[in-house]
């Protein structure tokens, strides 16, 4: 059972935008600015495309981005694109008393 | 640019201890401000963290495998290690080591990964 619960799935065309959520609680989502996502492509390793909930390193497009209310933070893509299409996970601090840093199930981007 | 690459045996049998060392190119694994971490991916399924360690010495591990990971650094070798002690099936997934900050726990770069199976 993964501590940040994603959707399994989403789906969009190309040009278009999606957002994916990404639902924890009070003790690390709700209580730290320091969600990142990853994106992944069949056999490759996790590639950090966002992080601090919304700043996006050196290199990532700025068709992504990221932003959080509440418990849940959630990561939009617009004018997607093929190469879009991945796994995204999302990760959050929590706190030294518990897990120290959390993922989400992931969820699987399929672009029409 | 720091590059991260993992390396040990891609068998394990059950009961024994896995063992994988990253090793860390382009960059001295002492400089401050990073955490040196171990993730895990079964296949199809999610990413797990398994622990992370400071050049000091200093680690962090997921409860649920506490009792059996050990994560340790060997700085004149600018490489970090990891054990995991008893495993079963349940254990085999691919293995990442990742570098994160210590103001804020997000991963970059990771290492491509190696495919660990537990099996006898």
């Amino acid at each position: 059972q993964s501590a940040l619960t994603q959707p399994a799935s989403v789906s969009g065309s190309p040009g278009q935008s999606i957002t994916i959520s990404c639902t924890g609680t009070s003790s690390d989502v709700g209580s730290y600015n320091l969600v990142s996502w990853y994106q992944q492509h069949p056999g490759k390793a996790p590639k950090l495309m966002i992080y601090e909930v919304s700043k996006r390193p050196s290199g990532v497009s700025n068709r992504f981005s990221g932003s959080k209310s509440g418990n849940t933070a959630s990561l939009t893509i617009s004018g997607l694109q093929a190469e879009d299409e991945a796994d995204y996970y999302c990760c959050s601090y929590a706190g030294s008393s518990t897990f120290d840093v959390v993922f989400g199930g992931g969820t699987k981007l399929t672009v029409l | 640019q720091v590059q991260l690459q993992e390396s040990g045996p891609g068998l394990v049998k059950p009961s024994q201890t896995l063992s994988l060392t990253c090793t860390v190119s382009g960059g001295s694994i002492s400089s401050g401000s990073y955490y040196w971490s171990w993730i895990r991916q079964p296949a199809g399924k999610g990413l797990e963290w398994i622990g992370r360690i400071y050049t000091s010495g200093s680690t962090n591990y997921n409860p649920s495998l506490k009792s059996r990971v050990t994560i340790s650094v060997d700085t004149s070798k600018n490489q970090f290690s990891l054990k995991l002690s008893s495993v079963t099936a349940a254990d085999t997934a691919v293995y990442y080591c990742a570098r994160s900050t210590v103001i804020g726990d997000w991963f970059d770069p990771w290492g491509q990964g190696t495919l660990v199976t537990v099996s006898s």
